[in-house]
């Protein structure tokens, strides 16, 4: 089974500045998807980014950028530029590849941003 | 109406009380997922629907019964509901089951059972 951890349950960020979120996963696959999905307050979740396993490449979308260290099954989010709107419950995610792959989710992080 | 909308999206009932939740998706998608969110807790995948047939059910109690009359529709009813089972229920859907399809969220409907 698969199981996705974040560990730290909130965190605070200028505005302006750049934050990390971490996210650490573990499978015995080789082929995967993972995802960052936030949720902000009272709102719909939405993906923020997405990263295929076989692609080595970090995934980016704007200000938000990946990094995605496959050997130590590690997939942190960053935000530059951090504006107020990202103040948000972010959650990362898992899938397998394959017709029948259902999400899997860590706890989440608060993100707050200071003005 | 855009994306996946959910109603109501507050709903407060009693134990012995029978309700239902409603979750319609205009996308075209093909798959729906229900999902409970409770705090401190990764969101937990309830069930999942492929063209109308339930693929899968992670071991939910009994008193959830999911109902899907076609691809863009999606119905959670409840019945002698625990204090424990308040909590945001989210639906989505997606385009397919196959790995790696985004996922649209609805709003969620916050339960609380007194």
């Amino acid at each position: 089974a698969q199981t996705v951890t974040q560990s730290q349950p909130e965190m605070s960020v200028q505005e302006a500045e750049t934050v990390t979120l971490s996210c650490t996963y573990d499978t015995s696959e080789s082929d995967y998807y993972l995802f960052w999905y936030k949720q902000p307050p009272s709102r719909q979740m939405i993906l923020v980014i997405r990263q295929e396993a076989y692609k080595q490449q970090n995934a980016t979308e704007n200000r938000f950028s990946v990094n995605f260290q496959k050997a130590a099954k590690s997939f942190s989010l960053k935000i530059s530029d951090s504006q107020l709107g990202d103040a948000a419950m972010y959650f990362c995610a898992f899938s397998l590849t394959g017709a029948n792959s259902k999400l899997t989710f860590g706890k989440g992080i608060t993100l707050s941003v200071r003005p | 109406e855009t994306g996946v909308t959910q109603t109501p999206r507050h709903l407060v009932m009693g134990m012995t009380n029978k309700k239902s939740l409603k979750c319609e998706q205009h996308l075209g998608h093909n798959a729906m997922y229900w999902y409970k969110q409770s705090a401190k807790k990764p969101l937990e995948l309830m069930f999942v629907y492929s063209l109308e047939e339930r693929v899968e059910n992670n071991s939910v109690p009994s008193r959830f019964s999911p109902e899907c009359p076609n691809s863009s529709h999606l119905f959670l009813h409840l019945h002698t509901l625990q204090p424990e089972d308040s909590a945001l229920y989210l639906c989505a859907s997606s385009r397919s089951l196959a790995g790696g399809r985004e996922q649209y969220f609805g709003p969620g409907t916050r339960l609380t059972v007194t």
